[in-house]
C-alpha cells in the first residue's frame, strides 16, 4: 500500500527567504506526483504535475523534482511571500488511478 | 464559467439521518472523486467513478454511497451507517477515464453532526 510523507508538518519563515518542502513515498511504480495548495477551509489548487518520466517542473517561483528511485520530491518556492501561506499537500497517482496524500506542509511567511 | 461546484458549503446532520452533498462540474471530464479530509489530515479517497453508470469504492467507502446516472454529476450520500461523519468533504474531477491526469477540486462542504 502506499504511503506518503510529508516533512516538515509545519514551517515558518519571514518573507523574502527561499524554502523547500519534502515529500516521500515508499512505492516507486508511480505514474505522477502532484503539488497542491490549500486555503484554510478551502478546496485544493494544482500547482505543478510531474510525469513519472520527468525530473522536474517550474511555474513561477515554484520548482518540483522528483527522483522516483529514491521515492522523493521536493517543492521548492523561490523568494516567498506573505500570499504563499498555506497548506501544500503532495499526492502520488500509483495504480488503480487512485491519488494518495500526505498531510500536508503548513507553510506560514511573516511579513 | 467552468469549474466544479459543491452544495451546501456547510451542512449539519442529526444522528440517525442521512445527507447527501452535491458535485457538479461543467468541464466536460470523465472522472469523478470524493474525498475526506479530518482536520490536519490528508485527503482519504472514498468513491470515484470514471464512467457514466460506473463507480468504485476508495479506503473509506463504509457507510457512503454514490450515483453516476449523468456525466457531470456525482452525488454522494452519508449514510446512518457512518459512525463519525464529521468532517471536509471534498469532490474532484479529472479529464481522462484513466485518472491520471490533474484533479480539479471543488470548494468543499463541511459536515458536522449535532
Amino acid at each position: 500500500k502506499q504511503e506518503v510523507t510529508q516533512i516538515p508538518a509545519a514551517l515558518s519563515v519571514p518573507e523574502g527567504e527561499n524554502l523547500v518542502l519534502n515529500c516521500s513515498f515508499t512505492d516507486s511504480a508511480i505514474y505522477n506526483l502532484q503539488w497542491f495548495r490549500q486555503d484554510p477551509g478551502k478546496g485544493l489548487t494544482s500547482l505543478l504535475l510531474i510525469q513519472s518520466s520527468q525530473r522536474e517542473q517550474t511555474s513561477g517561483r515554484l520548482n518540483a523534482s522528483l527522483d522516483k528511485s529514491s521515492g522523493r520530491s521536493t517543492l521548492y518556492i523561490a523568494a516567498s511571500q506573505p500570499g504563499d501561506s498555506a497548506t501544500y499537500l503532495c499526492a502520488v497517482m500509483s495504480s488503480g488511478s487512485r491519488l494518495t496524500f500526505g498531510e500536508g506542509t503548513q507553510l506560514t511567511v511573516n511579513p | 464559467d467552468g469549474g466544479i461546484t459543491q452544495s451546501p458549503k456547510y451542512l449539519f446532520r442529526k444522528e440517525g439521518q442521512n445527507v447527501t452533498l452535491s458535485c457538479e462540474q461543467n468541464l466536460n471530464h470523465d472522472a469523478m472523486y470524493w474525498y475526506r479530509q479530518d482536520p490536519g489530515q490528508g485527503l482519504r479517497l472514498i468513491y470515484y467513478s470514471q464512467i457514466v453508470n460506473d463507480f468504485q469504492k476508495g479506503d473509506i467507502a463504509e457507510g457512503y454511497s454514490v450515483s453516476r446516472e449523468k456525466k457531470e454529476s456525482f452525488p454522494l450520500t452519508v449514510t446512518s451507517a457512518q459512525k463519525n461523519p464529521t468532517a471536509f468533504y471534498l469532490c474532484a474531477s479529472s479529464m481522462a477515464a484513466s485518472g491520471i491526469d490533474t484533479q480539479y477540486f471543488g470548494p468543499g462542504t463541511r459536515l458536522t453532526v449535532l
